[in-house]
């Protein structure tokens, strides 16, 4: 069973950049795969950030961007601020109407 | 504004069946596909499954984790899509929340999201 792989954690200090990866156990993302990223702060839902790989959602500072890099989804931060400390998660289409979430990566700011 | 909201959580016993709603409202529900996601207490996120708009029949896909024990559903003149679950297992305790794509396209986002409804499976 393919698996969609993120980073458990990561850390980033202020004012720098940090790109948070996704990809596959088995094979390669590509754009095929429709790569979305959300951000979760503990107790609230998830917001939309990124989408078909690299639209940003309404709302979303540019700071925030999504490609393919490599093998996998990614999404940089630029100038990472004290409120983006969060969980982010990536999700890819894997066709058959089916969707998979990564397990998700926890980015802390200090 | 855009929102959903899901209602129907509570404790159910191992085994049994428990049915969750989503309430639309802000847009046009019936051209949207309707997705359900959970999140066990800590965990990451875990797509459930989805049901897409009259256009394309209603065609509805899931999880494998869930298959065969779960259905979605909708009824578009409420603006509501339904979860119903069966032979609940302790490994579906979660908060599930249900969220939209507009459209009924990979090429667009979950957005909104609900904040969920708690399910809890123990005896």
């Amino acid at each position: 069973q393919t698996v969609v792989a993120q980073e458990p954690s990561f850390s980033v200090s202020p004012g720098g950049t940090v790109t948070l990866t996704c990809g596959l156990t088995s094979g390669s993302v590509s754009t095929s795969y429709y790569p979305s990223w959300y951000q979760q702060t503990p107790g609230q839902a998830p917001r939309a950030l990124i989408y078909n790989t690299k639209t940003r959602s309404s709302g979303v500072p540019d700071r925030f961007s999504g490609s393919i890099l490599g093998n996998k989804a990614a999404l940089t931060i630029t100038g990472a601020q004290a409120n983006d400390e969060s969980d982010y998660y990536c999700v890819l289409f894997m066709g058959s109407g089916i969707w998979v979430f990564g397990g998700g990566t926890k980015l802390t700011v200090l | 504004e855009v929102q959903l909201v899901e209602s129907g959580g509570g404790l159910v016993q191992p085994g049994g069946s428990l049915k969750l709603s989503c309430a639309a409202s802000g847009f046009i529900f019936s051209g949207s596909a309707m997705h359900w996601v959970r999140q066990a207490s800590g965990k990451g996120l875990e797509w459930v499954g989805r049901i897409r708009s009259k256009a394309d029949n209603y065609a509805t896909a899931y999880a494998e984790s869930v298959k065969g024990r779960f259905t979605i559903s909708r009824d578009d003149s409420k603006n509501t899509a339904y979860l119903q679950m069966d032979s609940l297992t302790t490994e579906d305790t979660a908060v599930y929340l249900c969220t939209r794509v507009e459209g009924d396209t990979a090429t667009k986002e979950f957005d909104p999201w609900g904040q969920g409804t708690l399910v809890t499976v123990s005896s």
